[in-house]
Parts: structure tokens; C-alpha cells; sequence
């Protein structure tokens, strides 16, 4: 089945670690997101990606960083210096980024500090 | 940037009781999306509007793409201990290239 997988499902950071989180999806889909979720509260775009080597800060991009080298997958990174970085964090895609198009979300990774 | 305003900010219910949310805006927007997340998971797509005064429904779900284009209503109908997680709007417009701006989220509880 098509769809968008995120891995892993729990990640634990240290202090003044970098970590990844993946997504990858098999929608054919050209444009592709991160957003941050906080309890409580909705969701935030990080980054986006309208095409393969193309990518745009969203709202809170600060202490993130993103590459999009294949159309399939669009990795996170949460930096050292985000700090404040747990939260659900869900990657989503689209057709492409445009209004009338509809988000199709994976199962979310929620990233905690040590 | 835009913001949503989304009410009530949770829910307790009787099951069988119908449910009532909203989402307003300051701005005006072209296309309206609500979404339900269940604990751990990613939201799932409940219902699309494309035009102002669009009424669709979805089972029990009916939703409306309020006249004046700033404002969305998802109706429950007869509800059921699994309608319970957190319903999202969404809204998009052509000043913001399509990108969607999310309400903070109704939670909705349901007590058999």
C-alpha cells in the first residue's frame, strides 16, 4: 500500500547531540513536509520541499536542517542548537504545494531529551 | 502569518450526543481540511472544502466552508467511544502558496 513511513517511532537526544529522523514515501508525491506538534497545540511547519534539491523554511525552521537528494525521502535533522526540541514530530506530503491539495501524514516520531 | 482560531478546546460527551467545532479566521481562505489524530498517531484526512457555502458530509461527519470564507464547522452526529482524538482544521490559501495553517485542535471525549 501506498503511503508515508517515518522512523524511528521514539528517539531519545543528548545534549548537544544532532539527531535524523526518516521519511519516506511511496505516494509519488513531489512536494513533501515536516511539521512540529507540541501538546496542546497545532501544527508547525518546519521545512518543505516543492522538488527533489529544492527546499523552504516554514515556520520554525531555527535549529533545523532538511535535504531532499531523492524524490522518496526527506530526512530531519534536529540540531544542537534547537533547544527545544521534544515534540511529535510528522512528515507529510502532497501531489504538490499548491491550495486544493490534501496532506497525507505518517504515524509521527516523538523525540524526547535525555 | 495566519492563525486559526479553533473552539471549544475540548470536548466531554455522553455517547449518542451530536458535536459542534469551529474554526475562525481573520483572513479568508480557499480551501478548508479537517483532520483526526488519535494518540501516537498522524492525522487522517475527515473531510475537504473547496467553495464557500460547501456543505459535505462523511458518514456522521458533516462539515461547512462558512459564506464568508473565514470560517469552517465540522458536525459529529450520534457519536461513538471511537470518535474519540483530537480533531484538527486546516486552512489554505492562495497568499499563503497552498501551505496549510492548523487550529490548535479539539479534543474530543466520549463516555459510553
Amino acid at each position: 500500500d501506498g503511503g508515508i513511513t517515518q522512523s524511528p517511532k521514539y528517539l531519545f537526544r543528548k545534549e548537544g547531540q544532532n539527531v535524523t529522523l526518516s521519511c519516506e514515501q511511496n505516494l509519488n508525491h513531489d512536494a513533501m513536509y515536516w511539521y512540529r506538534q507540541d501538546p496542546g497545540q497545532g501544527l508547525r511547519l518546519i521545512y518543505y520541499s516543492q522538488i527533489v534539491n529544492d527546499f523552504q523554511k516554514g515556520d520554525i525552521a531555527e535549529g533545523y536542517s532538511v535535504s531532499r537528494e531523492k524524490k522518496e525521502s526527506f530526512p530531519l535533522t534536529v540540531t544542537s542548537a534547537q533547544k527545544n526540541p521534544t515534540a511529535f514530530y510528522l512528515c507529510a506530503s502532497t501531489p504538490r504545494v499548491e491550495v486544493g491539495q490534501k496532506l497525507f501524514f505518517g504515524s509521527g516520531t516523538q523525540l524526547s531529551v535525555l | 502569518g495566519q492563525q486559526l482560531n479553533q473552539s471549544p478546546q475540548s470536548m466531554f460527551i455522553q455517547e449518542g450526543e451530536d458535536v459542534s467545532m469551529n474554526c475562525t479566521s481573520s483572513s479568508i481562505f480557499n480551501t478548508w481540511l479537517w483532520y483526526k489524530q488519535e494518540p501516537g498517531e498522524g492525522p487522517v484526512l475527515l473531510i475537504a472544502l473547496y467553495k464557500a457555502g460547501e456543505l459535505t458530509s462523511n458518514g456522521r461527519l458533516t462539515a461547512q466552508f462558512g459564506i464568508t470564507r473565514k470560517d469552517s464547522f465540522l458536525n459529529i452526529s450520534a457519536s461513538i467511544p471511537s470518535d474519540v482524538g483530537i480533531y484538527f482544521c486546516a486552512g489554505q490559501s492562495r497568499t499563503n502558496a497552498g501551505k496549510s495553517t492548523f487550529g490548535d485542535g479539539t479534543t474530543l471525549t466520549v463516555k459510553p
